[in-house]
């Protein structure tokens, strides 16, 4: 168990539909990762968050957006939903804003299908 | 960040050492190597990372070249809990590098009983 809290772990919507994604990071943790898993494209960073504010942005489509709260748990908005957005969203945290310790925690994933 | 090259997969036997090879050629000098492991459809999962020295843990054994162009992860005694995807990722690491992780396709290594 990584400490890494993710809701739902199943997700099941139709095409064109809103979807939200919730993490909880470890305890302490001030950075918060989003990634997509599909089965042709691998492990796709999409965004960090570092104690509120958005630390680095990677491949994240403009229908996708986060946000991290003050408590600092985070949330992935998926928008206008497209088959294409079928994957596994992993959610990671860690202590610091960078790689000082050199350790990122993935939760378990929440599955998204689109049909 | 400086491309890695695994191969796409290996076997082992189990209770025998797993080598797994990375080549980094164009790392440069304040990147490390960092490798995680994914078992099937869970989170990926730290294992080791290191500069310039030989690093070990309680999970494996980090063998870096002088030249730092290519590094081994070893998993000294595999098991079958060990068949995972294995990925070597190259990055700046502390002091700055605000950003995530770039996974490859990494290794596929397969523990056979």
């Amino acid at each position: 168990d990584s400490g890494v809290t993710q809701t739902p772990k199943h997700l099941i919507t139709a095409t064109g539909q809103r979807v939200t994604l919730r993490c909880s990071p470890r305890s302490g943790d001030l950075s918060v990762y989003w990634y997509q898993q599909s089965l042709d494209q691998g492990l796709q960073f999409l965004i960090q968050y570092y104690n509120g504010e958005e630390r680095a942005k990677g491949n994240i489509l403009e229908r996708f957006s986060a946000q991290q709260f003050p408590d600092l748990h985070s949330e992935l908005n998926l928008s206008s939903l497209e088959l294409g957005d079928s994957a596994l969203y992993f959610c990671a945290s860690s202590v610091a804003s960078g790689l000082e310790t050199g350790e990122l925690f993935f939760g378990e994933g929440s599955r998204l299908t689109v049909l | 960040d400086a491309k890695t090259t695994q191969p796409t997969s290996m076997d082992c036997a189990e209770g025998r050492a797993a080598n797994l090879p990375c080549n980094h050629s164009t790392i440069s000098g304040n990147e490390y190597v960092y490798w995680y492991r994914q078992i099937h459809s869970q989170g990926p999962q730290y294992i080791i990372h290191g500069l310039k020295n030989n690093e070990t843990n309680e999970m494996a054994s980090l063998i870096i070249t002088e030249d730092r162009k290519s590094s081994t992860l070893i998993l000294p005694h595999a098991t079958l809990r060990d068949t995972a995807v294995y990925y070597c990722i190259v990055r700046v690491g502390s002091g700055g590098g605000a950003d995530g992780l770039t996974f490859g396709k990494g290794t596929h290594l397969i523990i056979q009983p």
